[in-house]
């Protein structure tokens, strides 16, 4: 199972919006609306921001917001802050009782 | 929710593990549960769940043959016997709840070294 594509990195300034993509295939991303967003700061333990393409768990901002097309799912970041500097994860499950992981993106806030 | 993973250590190639992890503060057994491992530096990859019960268990082709995942409901805690270590095993290793095809509950995970 290969992992989903994300871009390296993503940037942006306070205030502004960024979005990231992550694309798979009909198989996992495409064939089911179970992505998953995480969050990680360096050094610390991933957080769920986005579950089932688009819903968000209890205490997680509403300036996060997840969107899927095709086999690609994306991350919005609206409303950019200084402390959304992190690592995003995305992950789809992929059928046969198995999930697939994104490969990353750093977000940097400019 | 809490989650505290044990039993991370060196171990030389070959050998075997066993990670624990118990779980505290939410309805344990009406919840499927993960192992998730992060290599250093790199990005996370899902290894195995297992279903409320203990008796459904799934696993990623790189460590089926090799790892099983089970749980004790009783005791509120879910294990990974891992035999055939490999240096490609090294990882910290995360147990999660599943949640909706979703992962939370994330702890700081255990270490795995695998090396001669």
């Amino acid at each position: 199972q290969s992992a989903l594509t994300q871009p390296p990195s993503a940037s942006g300034s306070p205030g502004q919006s960024v979005t990231i993509s992550c694309t798979g295939t009909s198989g996992d991303v495409g064939g089911y609306n179970y992505v998953s967003w995480y969050q990680q700061y360096l050094g610390k333990a991933p957080k769920l921001m986005i579950y089932e393409v688009s819903k968000r768990p209890s205490g997680v901002p509403d300036r996060f917001s997840g969107s899927k097309s095709g086999n690609t799912a994306s991350l919005t970041v609206s409303g950019l802050q200084a402390e959304d500097e992190a690592d995003y994860y995305c992950c789809s499950y992929a059928g046969s009782n198995t999930y697939v992981f994104g490969t990353g993106t750093k977000v940097t806030v400019l | 929710v809490q989650l505290v993973e044990s039993g991370g250590e060196l171990v030389q190639p070959g050998g075997s593990l066993r990670l624990s992890c118990a779980a505290s503060g939410f309805n344990f057994r009406g919840y499927w549960m993960h192992w998730v491992r992060q290599t250093p530096g790199k990005g996370l990859v899902w290894v195995s769940r297992v279903d409320n019960a203990g008796s459904g268990t799934i696993y990623a082709d790189s460590v089926k043959g090799r790892f099983t995942i089970s749980r004790d409901n009783a005791k509120n805690t879910v294990s990974l016997q891992m035999n055939s270590l490999r240096a490609e095993d090294t990882a910290v290793y995360y147990c999660v709840r599943d949640v909706s095809y979703g992962m939370d509950g994330w702890g700081q995970g255990t270490t795995v070294t695998v090396s001669s």
